[in-house]
């Protein structure tokens, strides 16, 4: 069964960082781009970044370029995202998902909360 | 990117059918046989009903249908049911450079 679950979240001042962790299980992320999709409070979804399979290609939302890094580790089946100088309008539910290509995202997880806030 | 434009809110009875419209431009809807659409409901992670503009993945009915034309994508619900009732976003890809990019979402509500 193929699973995804999300860690690191939590509250964070703005200018401060957070990491996030995403374990995947049933299936190798080596085969996949791997994708993290936020949620802000009542709001809809947006694409934050992705990552291709050997980590040669990252692609970011403009409103995060320079500030998140993603990065994976196909060996221990993990994806990463590094979020630096934070905001109060990064504040989300963070998801983390394979994408098949073609932002075909199949699997997603339950997501982490970030709150960004004084 | 700019977002996909989606109309806030559809609506339909049970056994009706409600069509959801996802608008964007000839760099990402236009261009590209790309289109997928995912529905939320409350507290719960999205899920793929659609990809590749009209190809459901295993286990989604088929009652769900996409469709494309120009720069418009829809998502048909035949044979509406009460469990249909979510939130339903569309999403492009833009180019192999770019992320792809996410209408505003629309909420059904089955009447």
């Amino acid at each position: 069964e193929v699973q995804l679950v999300e860690s690191g979240g939590g509250l964070v001042q703005p200018g401060g960082a957070l990491r996030l962790s995403c374990a995947a299980s049933g299936f190798s992320i080596s085969e996949s781009w791997m994708t993290w999709v936020r949620q802000a409070p009542g709001k809809g979804l947006e694409w934050v970044a992705n990552i291709k399979k050997d980590g040669s290609v990252k692609k970011y939302v403009d409103s995060v370029r320079g500030r998140f890094t993603i990065s994976r580790d196909n060996a221990k089946n993990l994806v990463f995202l590094q979020m630096n100088s934070l905001r109060a309008e990064d504040t989300a539910l963070y998801y983390c998902a394979r994408d098949l290509g073609w932002n075909r995202v199949d699997y997603w997880g339950q997501g982490t909360l970030v709150i960004v806030s004084s | 990117q700019s977002a996909l434009t989606q109309p806030p809110s559809a609506s339909g009875s049970p056994g009706q059918s409600v069509t959801i419209s996802c608008t964007g431009t000839s760099s990402d809807v236009g261009a590209y046989n790309y289109v997928s659409w995912y529905q939320q409901h409350p507290g719960k992670a999205p899920k793929l009903l659609i990809y590749e503009v009209n190809k459901r993945p295993s286990g989604v009915p088929d009652r769900f249908s996409g469709s494309k034309s120009g720069n418009t994508a829809s998502l048909t619900v035949f044979g509406l049911q009460t469990e249909d009732e979510a939130d339903y976003y569309c999403n492009s890809f833009a180019g192999s450079n770019n992320l792809g990019v996410f209408g505003g979402g629309t909420k059904l509500t089955v009447l």
